[in-house]
C-alpha cells in the first residue's frame, strides 16, 4: 500500500472548519483514501473514504486532488468532540491489513 | 444498532499467564481483524478471520498468539504466557466482506505486571 504523509499536529477554533491534509504520492489507481479518527484512545472511527470523485458524508467531506497524489479532510464546523487523531489510509480495495501511521492530532480550541 | 464489542475493556494479567480477548462483530458481519496500539503508536494489523476460517494472519507473532472465529459465538485471541511486551490496546474490527469498511470496536487494553 502507498505511504501517507500527514503533518503531525494541528489546531483548529471551535465552529471553524477542520482542513487535514494527507500526502499520498505514491498512490496507486486501486487504492482508496480512508480517514478514520481516534478520540482519547477509543476505537478508532471511521469517517469517510474515497476513490477519484470527493465525497461527502454526515460527518466530513474528502477532496481528493485530480491527480490522486493528495487529499484533505474537511471538518466543516469543529467543535471540542472533534479533538482526535486522525489518519489517513491508502488501502487496495481488498486487501486486509488497514496501515495506520502516526495521524495528526486535532485539537479543538474554544 | 450495536457496534463492534470487545470485553473484557480492561485485563491485568500476571507474566506467565493466559490472555483472552473477545470480540463480538458487528451484526450481519462475517469478517474479523485483530489490531494491536503500543504505547504511543499507530495500530498494527495482526490477523484476519472469517468464521472458522484464518484469512491472513501476517501480522501475528509466531510463537504465544493465537486467533479463532469458530462458528457460534465471538473471536478470540489467546495470547499464552503473557510478558511485559505484550501491554497494549487490543482491537477488533468487523466488515461484511473483503472489500468493505472496517469499523472498530472499543479495545481491550491488557496490562502485564
Amino acid at each position: 500500500d502507498a505511504k501517507t504523509t500527514q503533518p503531525p499536529s494541528m489546531d483548529c477554533a471551535e465552529g471553524r472548519a477542520a482542513n487535514l491534509p494527507c500526502n499520498h504520492s505514491t498512490i496507486s489507481g486501486n487504492e482508496y483514501v480512508y480517514w478514520y479518527r481516534q478520540i482519547h484512545s477509543q476505537g478508532p472511527q471511521y469517517i469517510i473514504h474515497g476513490l477519484k470523485n470527493n465525497e461527502t458524508n454526515e460527518m466530513a467531506s474528502l477532496i481528493i486532488t485530480e491527480d490522486r497524489k493528495s487529499s484533505t479532510l474537511i471538518l466543516p464546523h469543529a467543535t471540542l468532540r472533534d479533538t482526535a487523531v486522525y489518519y489517513c489510509i491508502v488501502r487496495v480495495y481488498n486487501n486486509n491489513d488497514m496501515r495506520f501511521g502516526a495521524g495528526t492530532r486535532l485539537t479543538v480550541k474554544p | 444498532n450495536a457496534g463492534v464489542m470487545q470485553n473484557p475493556r480492561h485485563l491485568v494479567r500476571r507474566r506467565g499467564q493466559e490472555a483472552r480477548l473477545r470480540c463480538s462483530p458487528m451484526k450481519g458481519h462475517s469478517h474479523v481483524y485483530w489490531y494491536r496500539q503500543l504505547p504511543e503508536e499507530g495500530l498494527k494489523f495482526m490477523v484476519y478471520l472469517q468464521k472458522e476460517n484464518i484469512i491472513d494472519e501476517s501480522g501475528m507473532p509466531k510463537e504465544r498468539f493465537s486467533a479463532e472465529f469458530p462458528k457460534e459465538g465471538p473471536s478470540i485471541l489467546r495470547i499464552q504466557q503473557v510478558v511485559r511486551g505484550d501491554s497494549a490496546a487490543y482491537f477488533c474490527a468487523s466488515s461484511t466482506g473483503t472489500q468493505e469498511t472496517q469499523y472498530f470496536g472499543p479495545g481491550t487494553r491488557l496490562l502485564v505486571l
